[in-house]
């Protein structure tokens, strides 16, 4: 069955600090994989992987997909309290299920000024 | 504002009684994806259309459960006899094809079930 696992559930930081989230999946025939921010309302969108496009960044923040070890990271630099939500991760696969996300968790940031 | 819109926001019911909610996605979308999220858990997938069809339902998806999408645009969301485990956060999603496939969907605020 695919399934998406994250690490840790939560961590508490200090502005300033850098994180790292962890996400593994198992999935039949990977597509992409998926991050999403979510505050206190729908998830937002970060960044999207795939095996052409495994690294991606956006100002502080940035994430690699290692298709070997079935696995990504977001990190987030110099952070913010603004930074503070749960961070999805949520992968796609070519096989029965086309299209729709398989989500993990979450990691619940929360950065402490 | 062009994202997802979701209707009505809150929602609380008795149990046994029925709801419908509405997503209106991205203009341009063509597939529309409804989630449903607990406390503490991702989003769980429920059921997807594109266009007018639907083309998957998840197991989750009990018989009193069904969506419409009649003109591929706008889809509504119905639980008939509600129950007290149906109390979620339903989420709407959308997305585009970019060179024939399907990528990253945009989600909605979200309606907010509570069965009392």
């Amino acid at each position: 069955e695919d399934k998406v696992v994250q690490s840790p559930l939560s961590l508490v930081v200090h502005e300033g600090d850098t994180v790292t989230l962890n996400c593994s999946y198992e999935v039949t025939n990977f597509r992409s994989l998926l991050w999403y921010k979510q505050e206190k309302k729908a998830p937002t969108f970060l960044f999207m992987l795939t095996s052409s496009g495994i690294e991606k960044k956006s100002g502080r923040l940035s994430s690699i997909l290692d298709k070997k070890e079935l696995s990504s990271i977001l990190n987030i630099t110099a952070t913010q309290t603004g930074d503070s939500a749960i961070y999805l991760c949520a992968v796609t696969g070519y096989g029965g299920s086309q299209g729709n996300l398989i989500f993990g968790k979450g990691t619940k940031l929360s950065v402490k000024p | 504002d062009t994202g997802v819109s979701q209707n009505p926001r809150h929602k609380i019911t008795k149990r046994g009684q029925n709801v419908t909610f509405r997503c209106d996605p991205i203009s341009e979308h063509n597939r529309l994806y409804w989630y449903r999220q607990t406390l503490g858990q991702g989003p769980e997938f429920l059921t997807y259309f594109q266009n007018e069809a639907q083309l998957e339902k998840s197991r989750l998806l009990s018989d009193r459960f069904s969506a419409e999408r009649p003109k591929g645009s706008f889809s509504t969301l119905e639980i008939q006899r509600t129950e007290q485990g149906d109390s979620a956060m339903y989420l709407c999603a959308s997305s585009h094809p970019r060179d024939g496939l399907f990528y990253e969907q945009y989600f909605g605020p979200g309606t907010r079930l509570t069965v009392t």
